[in-house]
């Protein structure tokens, strides 16, 4: 158990809808990071926050938008959904965004949206 | 883009030590290595990582090239449980994976 917490598990939606996917850092995390992973694809890095704030930003779609809240748990919203967004969303956690040497992620097991 | 490259896949024969290299001729002097693993759709799991010295803990051994441009995760006795894709990451403000090896371990 990683300690980081995704809902939900699975997620079954119509084109066209919009869903919110949460994740709850192991606690005293300050960062989040959250990453797509399609069907035998690698992991594709969508965006940080570091406590509350945007820190970086990855192949985000425009349709997609994230934030993390005061409490330090986060969502990330998915709308106008297409076939092609099916994927697995991981949401990963760290201590610190800026110190390389505390940086190993702990990954939730993510939350498999499928799009029909 | 990934700043890490890696083969797609690699076979080892159970017991043996599993060598997986990596090159990232571009890090930078301040930039770690790490290495994760994800078991089938499971979220990745982190192995270690390392900046100059070489690195061993519980899971694996990583040795770092000393012009740093290169690094190889070595599982010293490979187990059918370690079939996995393994991804060489430097980690920058953006972390990104690349595709990594999909290591095979064969009985």
């Amino acid at each position: 158990d990683s300690g980081v917490t995704q809902t939900p598990k699975h997620l079954i939606t119509a084109t066209g809808q919009r869903v919110t996917l949460r994740c709850s850092p192991r606690s005293g995390d300050l960062s989040v990071y959250w990453y797509q992973q399609s069907l035998d694809q690698g992991l594709q890095f969508l965006i940080q926050y570091y406590n509350g704030e945007e820190r970086a930003k990855g192949n985000i779609l425009e349709r997609f938008s994230a934030q993390q809240f005061p409490d330090l748990h986060s969502e990330l919203n998915l709308s106008s959904l297409e076939l092609g967004d099916s994927a697995l969303y991981f949401c990963a956690s760290s201590v610190d965004a800026w110190t390389s040497d505390t940086g190993e992620l702990f990954f939730g097991e993510g939350s498999r949206l499928t799009v029909l | 883009d990934a700043k890490t490259t890696q083969p797609p896949s690699m076979d080892c024969a159970e017991g043996r030590a599993a060598n997986l290299p990596c090159n990232h001729s571009t890090i930078s002097g301040n930039e770690y290595v790490y290495w994760y693993r994800q078991i089938h759709s499971q979220g990745p799991q982190y192995i270690i990582h390392g900046l100059k010295n070489n690195e061993t803990n519980e899971m694996a051994s990583l040795i770092i090239t000393e012009d740093r441009k290169s690094s190889t995760l070595i599982l010293p006795h490979a187990t059918l449980r370690d079939t996995a894709v393994y991804y060489c990451i430097v980690r920058d403000d953006k972390i990104i994976f690349g595709k990594g090896t999909r290591l095979h371990i064969l009985p």
